[in-house]
């Protein structure tokens, strides 16, 4: 069965980096998207962007560009997204999704705190 | 930037009707997903390509877009659909953006 593991809750300080990654299984990864999306406390859902497993390529919601990187490692199956230069605001749950029709597998999400 | 808007709150008795909006310049031009999410938990795609039901997603969840407005119909609902619910609109360009959520009450 098609499976996305995230990877532990993270702490960080403002101004720091976090790196998230999203373990896939049960389909073949070369072949889908992976989108990225996150929720700040008792907020909606927010995209932060989405990488092409097959190629590579990329693309993120404007307001993050320039602090976001996503990739991909196809050896192992796993995405990563990286948030540069934290701020109060970047506090969310992080979730990574497969990108068929929409995002139609879900990890179990991610918490970033970003405090003093 | 691209904006959709839904109602904030959308209650229904059971056994009844639910129609969740969905409101953006021409969205009928694109495709549309809608996403159940209930509370500590990761979302679910309930439809997606306007109309199209995942493998597992019961038949009382519908979807239609045209024009400015793309609507999620839940019939005969159930306890079990009181969730928040998000649509999603993406284009070829493979950019994004969601709804501003609808909760909804079934009681």
């Amino acid at each position: 069965q098609v499976q996305l593991v995230q990877s532990g809750a993270e702490v960080k300080k403002p101004g720091a980096s976090v790196k998230v990654s999203c373990k896939a299984s049960g389909y073949s990864f070369s072949s889908y998207g992976v989108t990225w999306v996150r929720q700040a406390p008792g907020q909606g859902l927010e995209w932060v962007g989405w990488t092409a497993a097959y190629n590579g390529n990329t693309n993120s919601a404007e307001r993050l560009q320039g602090r976001v990187t996503m990739t991909t490692d196809t050896s192992s199956s796993t995405a990563y997204m990286e948030l540069r230069t934290l701020t109060s605001d970047d506090t969310a749950v992080y979730f990574c999704a497969r990108h068929s029709n929409g995002a139609d597998y879900w990890g179990q999400g991610t918490l970033v705190t970003v405090s003093p | 930037s691209y904006d959709l808007t839904q109602p904030p709150s959308v209650s229904v008795s059971p056994g009844q009707t639910a129609n969740i909006t969905c409101s953006g310049h021409r969205l009928g031009n694109e495709y549309v997903c809608w996403y159940q999410q209930k509370p500590g938990q990761s979302p679910v795609l309930v439809i997606y390509q306007d109309d199209k039901r995942p493998s597992g997603i019961p038949e009382r969840f519908s979807g239609s877009n045209s024009g400015n407005t793309a609507t999620l119909t839940i019939s005969e609902a159930q306890p079990m659909d009181e969730a928040d619910y998000y649509c999603q609109a993406w284009d070829s360009s493979i950019l994004y953006v969601f709804g501003t959520g609808t909760k909804v009450t079934v009681l």
